[in-house]
C-alpha cells in the first residue's frame, strides 16, 4: 500500500534554530501534500497545502514566513520552522495525495509525524 | 466553513464492552469521511474509510457507519479490548481535510 515517510521522528532544537521536517511519498507521486500541526490533546490543524512546482497555500493564521513549505518534486515536501520558538514544540504530521484522476485522489496517506521540542 | 465534532470527548468503559463513538460535521458535501486511530504521542492509523456514495464499513470488530445527508457517523467497536484505548479522530473529505476534535478511549481490563 502507499507509504509516506517522514523524518525525523523526532528534533530538539534550541530557540532562534531553524527545523527542516521532510514528507516522502515512497511508492507513489503526490502533486499534493498537506501538513498539520497537533498541540497536546487537541486535534490536527491543517496548516498548509503543499502543491509540486508551486507554492504553497497557507491557512488563516499560518505565517508563511515561519513555516516555509517546498514541494519540489512529486514525491518530498519539506516543511522548515525559521527561528523556532518554544511555543512552536509540537507535532508536526504530513500527508500525500495520491494524483488526480487515480483510484486514491480523495485519499491522504499519513506520516508518522514529526514531535518537534524547542527549548 | 465545513466543522466536525465528536462526542463524547473521553470514555471509560470495561474491557468487553461495545461502544459508539459519534461524529458529526456540518456540510454534507463531502467525498468521504475517514476513522482514524492515535495512539500517544504517535502518528495517526487509518480504520476505516467510507466513501459519500456508501452507509458503512467494517473492518474486524469496527464498524463505521455514514448518513451524509443529516451529517452523522458513527463508529462502532464490539468487544472492546485494553489495546483499542487510543484517541479516535474523524475526518471528512470536501476540498480539505478537517478533522474532528478526537474521542479518547479507555477501555480498563
Amino acid at each position: 500500500g502507499a507509504v509516506v515517510s517522514q523524518h525525523p521522528s523526532w528534533v530538539i532544537c534550541k530557540s532562534g534554530t531553524s527545523v527542516k521536517i521532510e514528507c516522502r511519498s515512497l511508492d507513489f507521486q503526490a502533486t499534493t501534500m498537506f501538513w498539520y500541526r497537533q498541540f497536546p490533546k487537541q486535534s490536527l490543524m491543517l496548516m498548509a497545502t503543499s502543491n509540486e512546482g508551486s507554492k504553497a497555500t497557507y491557512e488563516q493564521g499560518v505565517e508563511k514566513d515561519k513555516f516555509l513549505i517546498n514541494h519540489a518534486s512529486l514525491t518530498l515536501s519539506t516543511l522548515t520552522v525559521t527561528s523556532a520558538h518554544p511555543e512552536d514544540s509540537s507535532f508536526y504530521i504530513c500527508s500525500a495525495r495520491f494524483p488526480q484522476g487515480s483510484w486514491g485522489a480523495n485519499v491522504l496517506t499519513f506520516g508518522a509525524g514529526s514531535r518537534l521540542t524547542v527549548l | 466553513k465545513q466543522e466536525v465534532t465528536q462526542i463524547p470527548a473521553a470514555l471509560s468503559v470495561p474491557e468487553g464492552e461495545n461502544l459508539v463513538l459519534n461524529c458529526s460535521f456540518t456540510d454534507s458535501a463531502i467525498y468521504n469521511l475517514q476513522w482514524f486511530r492515535q495512539d500517544p504521542g504517535k502518528g495517526l492509523t487509518s480504520l476505516l474509510l467510507i466513501q459519500s456514495s456508501q452507509r458503512e464499513q467494517t473492518s474486524g470488530r469496527l464498524n463505521a457507519s455514514l448518513d451524509k445527508s443529516s451529517g452523522r457517523s458513527t463508529l462502532y467497536i464490539a468487544a472492546s479490548q485494553p489495546g483499542d484505548s487510543a484517541t479516535y479522530l474523524c475526518a471528512v473529505k470536501d476540498d480539505k481535510v478537517i478533522f474532528g476534535p478526537g474521542t479518547s478511549l479507555s477501555v480498563i481490563p
